[in-house]
C-alpha cells in the first residue's frame, strides 16, 4: 500500500539554525500539507500545496517557514531560523489523485524536531 | 474563536462494547469533517469522513454521525477491540485543504 515517508524521524538542532525536513508523498497525489503537533496538544495545520504554490497557510507558517517541491517526488518544510517554541513533531500529509479538494489527507510517520 | 472540540478527554470501554466519541464543533461553515485515529508515535490515520449535506455515514464497524442543528459529530465504534485504543481526532475543513483537528480523545479498550 502506498504511504507518505518523512525524513529524519529525528532532528535536534540549536535555537537559530536552520533546519530541512522531508517528505516523500504518494506519487501520484497533487496536493501536499505540513501539519505540526507540539507534545499533548492537538495537531495543527501550517500549509496546503498544490501545483506548485501555496494554497493556503496558516498563522504559524510565518516568514520563518518555506515550503519546497524541488523535484518530482520530493516535499519539504524548511525553517530557517528554528526557535524553541518550533520543537514538535511535524507530520507531512498529501492527498488529491482527481483535482478535488475533499480528499482524505494520508499522514506520514512525522519528523520530530527538537530545538535546544 | 471559532474551534473545534472534544466532550470527553478520556474514555475507556470493555473490549466487546460499542464505543461512542463526540466532538462539538462551531464553525457552522465548516463543510467536510474527518475522524482520525492515531496510534503511539504515529501520524494520524483517517477513518472516516462526511459531508456536511450527509447525517449519517457508515464504515466498517465504525459510523460517524453529523447533527448540523447542534454543530455536533459522534463516531461510533461497533465490537471495541484493543486494537482500537488510540486517541482520536476529530477534524473539519470549509476549503477542503486545512484541517482544524480537535484536541483528541483517548480511547482505552480493556480486556
Amino acid at each position: 500500500e502506498p504511504e507518505v515517508t518523512q525524513t529524519p524521524s529525528h532532528q535536534v538542532t540549536q535555537m537559530g539554525q536552520e533546519v530541512i525536513l522531508r517528505c516523500v508523498p504518494i506519487s501520484n497525489h497533487l496536493y501536499f500539507y505540513w501539519y505540526r503537533q507540539i507534545l499533548g496538544q492537538k495537531v495543527e495545520f501550517l500549509v496546503s500545496f498544490y501545483n506548485n504554490e501555496i494554497s493556503e497557510k496558516s498563522e504559524i507558517f510565518d516568514d520563518q517557514f518555506s515550503v519546497e517541491r524541488p523535484d518530482g517526488s520530493n516535499f519539504t518544510l524548511k525553517i530557517r531560523s528554528t526557535k524553541l517554541e518550533d520543537s514538535a513533531m511535524y507530520f507531512c500529509a498529501s492527498s488529491g489523485v482527481e483535482p478535488s479538494s475533499y480528499n482524505e489527507q494520508f499522514f506520514g510517520p512525522g519528523t520530530r524536531l527538537t530545538v535546544l | 474563536g471559532e474551534s473545534v472540540g472534544l466532550h470527553l478527554p478520556t474514555l475507556s470501554v470493555q473490549e466487546g462494547d460499542n464505543s461512542i466519541i463526540n466532538c462539538a464543533y462551531s464553525n457552522s461553515a465548516s463543510d467536510y469533517f474527518i475522524w482520525y485515529k492515531q496510534e503511539s508515535g504515529k501520524g494520524p490515520q483517517f477513518i472516516i469522513d462526511i459531508r456536511s449535506n450527509m447525517d449519517k455515514r457508515q464504515g466498517q464497524r465504525v459510523t460517524v454521525l453529523l447533527n448540523k442543528t447542534v454543530k455536533h459529530l459522534s463516531l461510533q465504534i461497533a465490537a471495541t477491540q484493543p486494537g482500537d485504543s488510540a486517541v482520536y481526532f476529530c477534524a473539519e475543513t470549509i476549503s477542503g485543504y486545512a484541517l482544524n483537528f480537535g484536541k483528541g480523545t483517548s480511547l482505552l479498550v480493556t480486556p
